[in-house]
């Protein structure tokens, strides 16, 4: 089965700088890489995603870009702000999505004021 | 739409208690799954469902855990008998077939005793 590794598990930055997160995954039938965010208590949500057929995908100050070659993907996020603080998870499915996701095991993104 | 509803919140129950979560998906979502969140092991797949039949179970970590849908608003995750090591935040999600999000209701966080 699937297995996605994610790096690294704690990232603390300054507010304003940018903060970056990698993933990468075992199954090259892969097709589909959503990151979620989850906050204290909460349920993950679904922040961006990308599809094997697109190297980047960019959502105001978030971008993740994929390498399909190496089989990692990378979530991007720059002028990081307090409320960018969270739990982040990045995800692989080979369904295209309508199947289940394999979740990395998550980075604890902290922003220091 | 009201999202994904699970219930209940919060389950206190003690080891060897039949334990049951539900869930109602989005309305029109044809697929349906059930994770479990622990601090150890991170976000897992139990199970899933497209149209109320289940497609995969492999993540079904015993046969203490059966899941059912019996129909398109309806789904229940039974846990018979309940171990300490059961405890955890389950998660349904669903998702329409031709977007790919999975959107997760709130979770049910389970203690067992």
């Amino acid at each position: 089965g699937e297995n996605v590794e994610q790096h690294p598990s704690t990232l603390s930055v300054q507010e304003g700088d940018s903060a970056v997160i990698k993933c990468t995954y075992s199954d090259s039938a892969s097709n589909y890489f959503p990151w979620y965010k989850q906050e204290l208590g909460k349920r993950p949500q679904l922040i961006i995603d990308i599809r094997s057929n697109v190297g980047e995908k960019k959502d105001q100050r978030i971008a993740v870009t994929l390498n399909k070659t190496a089989k990692h993907f990378s979530l991007h996020i720059t002028e990081t702000q307090p409320e960018d603080s969270a739990v982040y998870f990045c995800a692989a499915s080979w369904g295209g999505g309508a199947d289940g996701l394999t979740f990395g095991k998550g980075t604890h993104l902290i922003i220091q004021p | 739409d009201a999202g994904v509803i699970q219930s209940p919140r919060h389950e206190v129950t003690e080891m060897g208690q039949e334990v049951t979560l539900r869930c109602k998906p989005i309305s029109g979502h044809d697929y349906l799954f059930w994770y479990r969140q622990t601090m150890m092991r991170g976000l897992e797949l139990l199970i899933y469902f497209n149209n109320n039949v289940p497609i995969d179970d492999s993540g079904m970590p015993e046969d203490r855990f059966s899941a059912k849908m019996p129909n398109a608003s309806f789904s229940t995750l039974k846990i018979q008998p309940s171990e300490p090591r059961d405890s955890a935040v389950y998660f349904c999600a669903s998702s329409l077939s031709a977007s790919n999000e999975q959107f997760f209701g709130p979770g049910t966080r389970l203690t067992v005793l």
